[in-house]
């Protein structure tokens, strides 16, 4: 199996520019997590999906950060405009079963961030 | 919500020697704990994870134990290897929510 697919691997952008970070999880998974890693806090839920509906996003820092899942094989983590605080490593997970609960998360290798 | 508190940030041994890692969660429903570790540029992997019906798990040199009453649990690494270097995340759950993290512990171990 693949697993968890994330793309760009590094992204380095400007302030005031938009970033789309794209997620491929696990065939048959069907729940998909966004997570933050800064140094300072830690991994950080953002939002979460199952079955391609956002059931949490009380993560997302503000409406600058939106996020979508158009399929059962596709998500996006979108921050427009970005800052030089949003700079962190971003992972995308997902996780089987018939539950949410239930089930080992599987990361993706991460997409890092850097906002000049 | 949930909030999980990690000790310590950082945790230096020398080979061979064990390693204790410490956390404690805040929302009494929380019934899952799991146990993440993460490789320099990788993502975080599941190590070894327990359930609230359980008080200790072991699998080879890892080990992890839960106090339900006290809210806490730890993560304890015997007969340390290099290869243990990394850092390792907590995290906890109830039914119907996502895993929330601790900040995470950056183990060294010095041959």
């Amino acid at each position: 199996d693949a697993g968890v697919i994330q793309s760009p691997r590094h992204e380095v952008t400007e302030m005031g520019q938009e970033v789309t970070l794209r997620c491929k999880p696990i065939s048959g998974h069907n729940s998909l997590f966004w997570y933050r890693q800064t140094m300072m806090r830690g991994l950080e839920l953002l939002i979460y999906f199952n079955n391609n509906v956002p059931i949490d996003d009380s993560g997302m820092p503000e409406d600058r950060f939106s996020a979508k899942m158009p399929n059962a094989s596709f998500s996006t983590l979108k921050i427009q405009p970005s800052e030089p605080r949003d700079s962190a490593v971003y992972f995308c997970a997902s996780t089987g079963g018939r539950y949410l609960v239930k089930g080992e998360l599987f990361f993706g290798e991460g997409s890092r961030l850097t906002v000049l | 919500g949930e909030n999980v508190e990690q000790h310590p940030s950082t945790l230096s041994v020398q080979e061979g020697d064990s390693a204790v890692i410490k956390c404690t969660y805040s929302d009494s429903a929380s019934n899952y704990f799991p146990w993440y570790k993460q490789e320099l540029g990788k993502g975080p992997q599941l190590i070894i994870d327990i359930r609230s019906n359980v008080g200790e798990k072991k699998d080879q040199r890892i080990a992890v134990t839960l106090n339900k009453t006290a809210k806490h649990f730890s993560l304890h690494i015997t007969e340390t290897q290099p290869e243990d270097s990394a850092v390792y995340f907590c995290a906890a759950r109830k039914a119907g929510t996502a895993l929330i993290f601790g900040k995470g512990t950056t183990l060294s171990v010095s041959s």
